[in-house]
């Protein structure tokens, strides 16, 4: 069955580095998503991504998250200048098909440390 | 804003018992809802995706309901194992212009052999 995969499974930086996580949503999923998950709390919603644009954002996507598909198959978010508060599991998520009601697939995340 | 909510945090059973898992929402302008299971250190594998306009679906073991009009849904394990312990999740997704999803904390399930 196809899956999302995510890369690296484990990010270790320093406070103010960039750090870009990656992911290879499944191939023929037209809607992209980012999620997050500090430990021991909700998983939240950043961004989702459709036509080569951002659809939705939240408020926690501020000026210092991006999101990109350079090449038709990957799908990258980058945090330019890290915190200690982006410490958590980035979930990279896609749905297929145009149809709203389609569900979601995740990947197995990124666990992002940042010290 | 909706407010998704999973009561119990916790919940631990024999192997072999029938379980109900809970979800409650508040806004009710939603286009589905999706329970997700999420084993440690993992990512979320979707279970089943009910349309608002559906009842219940089931798959396997997994049952779920829903009940939009007073905000619940419930996912039904029948006859648990051990390899059914996790975090189930719930999550609705929004209507038009508002379409993530908004996830419970969650029910973290324990199958005693």
């Amino acid at each position: 069955e196809p899956e999302v995969t995510q890369t690296p499974s484990h990010q270790v930086t320093q406070m103010g580095q960039e750090v870009i996580l990656r992911c290879v949503p499944i191939s023929n999923h037209l809607y992209f998503y980012w999620y997050r998950q500090i430990l021991g709390q909700k998983v939240e919603f950043l961004v989702s991504f459709y036509n080569n644009e951002i659809s939705e954002k939240s408020e926690i996507f501020d000026d210092q998250f991006s999101v990109e598909r350079p090449d038709g198959s990957n799908f990258t978010l980058k945090i330019r200048s890290t915190k200690l508060e982006d410490s958590a599991m980035y979930f990279c998520a896609s749905s297929g098909q145009g149809t709203i009601n389609s569900p979601l697939h995740f990947g197995n995340g990124t666990r992002l440390t940042v010290t | 804003k909706q407010e998704v909510t999973q009561i119990p945090a916790a919940l631990s059973v024999p192997e072999g018992e029938n379980l109900v898992l809970n979800c409650s929402f508040t806004d009710s302008a939603i286009y589905n809802l999706q329970w997700f299971r999420q084993d440690p250190g993992k990512g979320l594998t979707s279970l089943l995706l009910i349309q608002s306009s559906q009842r219940e679906q089931t798959s396997g073991r997994l049952n779920a309901s829903l009940d939009k009009s007073s905000g619940r849904s419930t996912l039904y394990i029948a006859a648990s194992q051990p390899g059914d312990s996790a975090t189930y999740l719930c999550a609705t997704k929004g209507t038009f212009g508002n379409e993530k999803l908004t996830f419970g904390t969650g029910t973290r399930l324990t199958i005693i052999p």
